[in-house]
């Protein structure tokens, strides 16, 4: 049971690079999500898609670029990376009420 | 707007202990609540959830009760074990999409 799988689990960028965080979900859900986690923030949604072709904001998207354009596919594109982007990235997919999160990517942007 | 206010931690008890770990929110009409947990080094897995006013949700022997009159959904266990050391996140959604909106988090230190 893969459930959603995220690569790269650790990353390491320098300031001004790009890169992208790849998620998969193998559950056929439509409803799929990425959120940053912030030491005492709790979560904070970037993007969110509700199926393939259909992408749109979360509360902090400046600085991402996401696209659907499978259904299991949700990848995160880091445009220029900046130190503020050094935080704990988690991709997610939902149905009916409950959400399956992947097990999380560690990046650092120094 | 839609928030959720926990307490802070760290919370420290000792092993067989009581826990309760509070959470109160503010929302229009009738989100859903959760609480998720998150272990050291792991993803967030759903710990419980309730749906409606008055619904009891439980799992691993923890519980919370959604409190419409108080808007609250305290988490309790009656005997805490050092393998419920981690981090414990409130969240609430008013979206059928499951959009949530999480607490800051509450980091629980169990000591044997």
């Amino acid at each position: 049971n893969a459930g959603v799988t995220q690569t790269p689990k650790f990353q390491v960028l320098k300031t001004g690079q790009s890169m992208t965080l790849q998620c998969a979900q193998d559950m056929n859900h439509e409803y799929m999500s990425w959120y940053r986690q912030d030491p005492g923030m709790g979560l904070r949604l970037i993007h969110y898609s509700v199926g393939a072709g259909i992408t749109d904001q979360g509360e902090v998207p400046n600085g991402y670029n996401v696209s659907r354009s499978t259904t299991e596919d949700f990848p995160l594109r880091l445009l220029s990376a900046a130190p503020s982007q050094t935080s704990v990235y988690f991709c997610a997919s939902s149905y009916q009420g409950t959400i399956y999160f992947g097990e999380g990517s560690w990046l650092t942007v120094v | 707007g839609n928030s959720v206010t926990q307490m802070e931690g760290p919370v420290t008890l000792s092993e067989e202990a009581f826990l309760t770990i509070n959470c109160t929110y503010t929302a229009t009409g009738y989100p859903s609540l959760f609480w998720y947990v998150q272990y050291p080094g792991e993803g967030l897995q759903l710990l419980l959830k309730a749906t409606k006013a008055d619904d009891k949700g439980s799992n691993k022997g923890f519980e919370a009760t959604y409190r419409k009159e108080t808007t609250s959904f305290h988490l309790e266990k009656g005997s805490v074990q050092v393998s419920d050391s981690a981090v414990y996140f409130c969240a609430l959604s008013r979206d059928s999409n499951y959009q949530l909106i999480w607490g800051a988090g509450t980091k629980l230190i169990i000591k044997p």
